[in-house]
């Protein structure tokens, strides 16, 4: 079945400890994105990828690292998580510009 | 700097009720454009999107939607809502040519039954 993962669904943690958010399609996609989502505020893209190797920022990158180092994977890292970095957390694939992402599940991820 | 501004952060309506939401955006350039929805509990959708050509775009679920570029206006409409229509949907912005996008802050959709 064609699909974006992403594990975990769920994270709690604590300000300071490192956490990756794995993100994961079976469809062959050039392109790949990560947003965060908060209430009033809708989707913010925090990175993009438009192939292996290359990534950009997008609206809210501080804070976060990502990686294309295979076409599959796009794990979104957050190096020294922060209380203001508590969201809903979206990875989504595309096969060109012209054609519609493709959206995760999403993860939840507290930091207390 | 890109914005997207939707101005309704919340809209009821009666079933059979016609539906109309603002999308304005702010860019310099060339866009694409994008309507997508989340039903409760779920992800992202998308319901249309703009590249070229006709404004006036059809989508899914009897959505269409109105590229005015005089206006930087992208409204979503749909002339008779259900009561599975309620949902959040967002208005997104994209340059073209690039994928860095923009989405709006949403516009959650109650319908009564």
């Amino acid at each position: 079945e064609a699909q974006v993962t992403q594990n975990p669904r769920y994270l709690i943690t604590v300000t300071g400890k490192k956490l990756t958010v794995t993100c994961s399609q079976n469809m062959n996609h050039e392109y790949m994105s990560w947003y965060r989502q908060d209430p009033g505020l809708g989707l913010r893209q925090i990175y993009y990828s438009m192939n292996v190797e290359a990534t950009d920022k997008g609206d809210v990158p501080e804070g976060y690292k990502v990686s294309r180092k295979e076409k599959r994977n796009f794990p979104l890292i957050l190096e020294s998580p922060s209380p203001n970095q508590t969201s809903l957390y979206f990875c989504a694939s595309s096969p060109t510009l012209e054609l519609k992402q493709f959206f995760g599940p999403g993860t939840r991820l507290t930091v207390l | 700097a890109q914005s997207v501004s939707q101005h309704n952060h919340h809209v009821i309506l009666s079933e059979a009720a016609s539906l109309e939401l603002g999308c304005n955006y702010s860019y310099g350039g060339t866009v694409n454009l994008f309507w997508y929805v989340q039903y409760p509990g779920q992800h992202l959708q998308l319901l249309l999107k703009y590249f070229s050509g006709d404004p006036l775009v059809k989508g899914i679920k009897g959505f269409e939607a109105e590229f005015i570029k005089s206006k930087f206006s992208f409204n979503l409409r749909k002339p008779s809502v259900q009561w599975s229509d309620t949902a959040e949907y967002f208005c997104a912005v994209r340059p073209t040519g690039g994928f860095k996008t923009i989405f709006g802050a949403g516009t959650r959709l109650f319908v009564k039954a």
